[in-house]
């Protein structure tokens, strides 16, 4: 079974600073790996994803992420933060078999706070 | 296009009473999920549906039951409501079968069970 773990809670960082969260999954193949940002009030929102073919993705508002599969970890990074980012992250890894009807599995999610 | 909708945005409800969540999508996606958002337990699993007709389980469906009579709505209900199902609720859709695809969210349901 595919699991996800995001093992920090809670994140403050300072505007300006850079970002990283952690982000690793557990799965028996190359996974679909998933970077969502959940604002407060709001649905879920794509930040990038990969599958296969370079292990840099860029994303969207400045986000990238690096697929290690040595490590099994898809880490979300940002080397400038801004207040706007303060929000809740999740990483999601998907099924390549579509008789999962691709089904996601999240982690628990990493809140980020922002301070100025 | 409106992406996924959801309606009603909050409800209150008392123990033993019922209602229907309703998602809607026009993005014309063959695959709809709900799922559940609970205090540091993420996005869990309701019930998903790979199609028009279908329904499947997904992690958490005790107490729940969902229908996909047209493909553009997923509908959830809970038939008689307990205090542990007070969370916020999201519907998603996806299209095609690749797992490539990312899921859309809509704005997610506040459902509180007194």
């Amino acid at each position: 079974a595919q699991s996800v773990t995001q093992p920090d809670i809670h994140i403050t960082v300072s505007e300006g600073a850079s970002l990283e969260l952690r982000c690793n999954y557990s799965y028996g193949a190359t996974p679909y790996l998933f970077w969502y940002v959940q604002s407060p009030g709001q649905g879920l929102q794509l930040l990038l994803k990969y599958f296969s073919g370079d292990t840099l993705v860029q994303g969207i508002k400045g986000f990238e992420a690096e697929f290690k599969r040595s490590q099994s970890s898809f880490n979300l990074r940002k080397p400038s933060v801004h207040w706007s980012d303060a929000a809740e992250y999740f990483c999601a890894v998907g099924a390549i078999n579509t008789g999962t009807a691709s089904k996601l599995t999240f982690g628990t999610g990493t809140r980020l706070q922002v301070t100025l | 296009n409106a992406g996924v909708t959801q309606t009603p945005k909050f409800r209150v409800l008392k123990t033993g009473q019922s209602m229907t969540l309703l998602c809607a999508q026009d993005m014309n996606h063959e695959y709809m999920y709900w799922y559940r958002q609970d205090p540091g337990m993420g996005l869990r699993l309701i019930h998903y549906s790979v199609g028009e007709g279908t329904t499947a389980k997904g992690e958490v469906p005790d107490g729940y039951n969902v229908s996909r009579l047209k493909k553009q709505n997923f509908l959830l209900g809970l038939e008689s409501a307990a205090p542990s199902q007070t969370s916020v609720y999201f519907c998603a859709s996806k299209p095609g079968t690749s797992g490539y695809n990312e899921q859309f969210f809509g704005p997610g349901t506040r459902l509180t069970v007194l």
